[in-house]
Parts: structure tokens; sequence; C-alpha cells
């Protein structure tokens, strides 16, 4: 499953097929990027971050893609369980200590 | 368990109320921030502490009032709140510039 352009809301997903979340970002300054998950009563839990001079980050299951030429960020998820089914947040900063977030995409894992 | 505690987890108070909400850190952050979670807007940050210095006010109305008294404590103190600031009260910590916050789960208040 992929969220396409800017931005979209939801994203439904079969398990066990790759997740694609698409963020654009707000500032072409901006130097540090992060991807937060949100689960129901929960705070933002941290998943994967990346800086201004890397294009491509890899975690575990996970991916971030940097394209600072269109203020694009987006979050590959391998081989999507149940368990990933939360709310997914971008967020950007600019050396500082104020990070900006995203509007949040929610990603239903089908069985 | 985050290493960010919030408390109370629910807070139900009155426009005319005075109550505080706490935070504290058990991670050895020098930095704490306050964020407000609504309904179908994304995060908002209200307030940054580094160092028990607030850094950052976000234009937050005088009805909230932080307080940091040291670099593992930080509380929100509210009075004469309106309805409109029912919301869910996130804490975060982070150990410096441009490195991930760490969040609590939060106090949800309810403004009546």
């Amino acid at each position: 499953g992929e969220s396409v352009g800017l931005h979209l809301p939801t994203l439904s997903v079969q398990e066990g097929d790759n997740s694609i979340i698409n963020c654009a970002y707000s500032n072409s300054a901006s130097d540090y990027f992060i991807w937060y998950k949100q689960e129901s009563g929960k705070g933002p839990q941290f998943i994967i971050d990346i800086r201004s001079n890397m294009d491509k980050r890899q975690g575990q299951r996970v991916t971030v893609l940097l394209n600072k030429t269109v203020k694009h960020l987006s979050l590959q998820i391998a081989a999507t369980q149940p368990g990933d089914s939360a709310v997914y947040f971008c967020a950007e900063s600019l050396n500082d200590y104020k990070l900006s977030f995203g509007a949040g995409t929610t990603v239903t894992v089908r069985a | 368990e985050t290493g960010v505690t919030q408390t109370p987890r629910h807070l139900v108070m009155g426009m005319t109320n005075k109550k505080s909400l706490k935070c504290e850190q058990h991670l050895g952050h020098n930095a704490m921030y306050w964020y407000k979670q609504s309904a179908k807007k994304p995060l908002e940050l209200m307030f940054v502490y580094n160092f028990k210095e607030q850094t950052e006010n976000n234009s937050v109305p005088s009805r909230f009032s932080p307080e940091c008294p040291n670099s593992s404590h930080l509380f929100l103190h509210l009075h004469t709140l309106q309805p409109e600031d029912s919301a869910l009260y996130l804490c975060a910590s982070s150990q410096g510039q441009n490195s991930p916050l760490h969040f609590g789960n939060g106090t949800r208040l309810t403004v009546t």
C-alpha cells in the first residue's frame, strides 16, 4: 500500500505487503527529519530519523528516504504486520529544539 | 515504560478550577517540552526548557503556566481554561538539538 501525493490521511495495507507513507515538509532549510508512530492511548514513539546530509537510512523493517529537491520524506515499512496499525507522523526541525509535526497518516493493516 | 512519565492520565476540570500536570523523565536528558495534541490537528509545540531555562514560548495563552524546577521535572499549571483547551497534553524530553524527542503517554484534559 502507498499514500501518494502530498499527504493522504489514511492508508490501508494488506498484512505482509510493504507500506509507503509520504510526507511533504515545508522548510527547505530544515536539516533534521524524524518519523513517529502513535498508537491509541499512547504518546508518539520514535521510529527513525535522518539528517539532511543523507538521502536514505535503514532501520529494522523501516527505511526513510529524503528528497530535498522536492522537500519530500517517506517511510517504508517492510512486511507490514498488524502491530504496525497506528498513526504515523513526520516532523522536521532547523538545527534547534523545535520539531514541527505533519498532520499524520492513519495506517490500517488488513488481515 | 517510555522513560517519560506523565500524571494524571486523565483530568476533568471546570473553567474556574486550577490544576497542574506533572511530567518526569528518567532518561538524563537536558531538554523538556510541552506539546498540545487536538483532534485532527498536528502536534503544537507549547514550551521548551533547556537546562531548566525556558527557551521557547510558542504564543501560548497565559492561562497555561509552565514550571521546570530541574532537568527531570516539568509542570504545566492550568487556570481559567476554556472548553477549546480540551486536548491531549504531551510531555517530551531530548538530549539536545536535532535529537529524537521521547514522549510520555500524555494527559487527556477535558474542560467543562
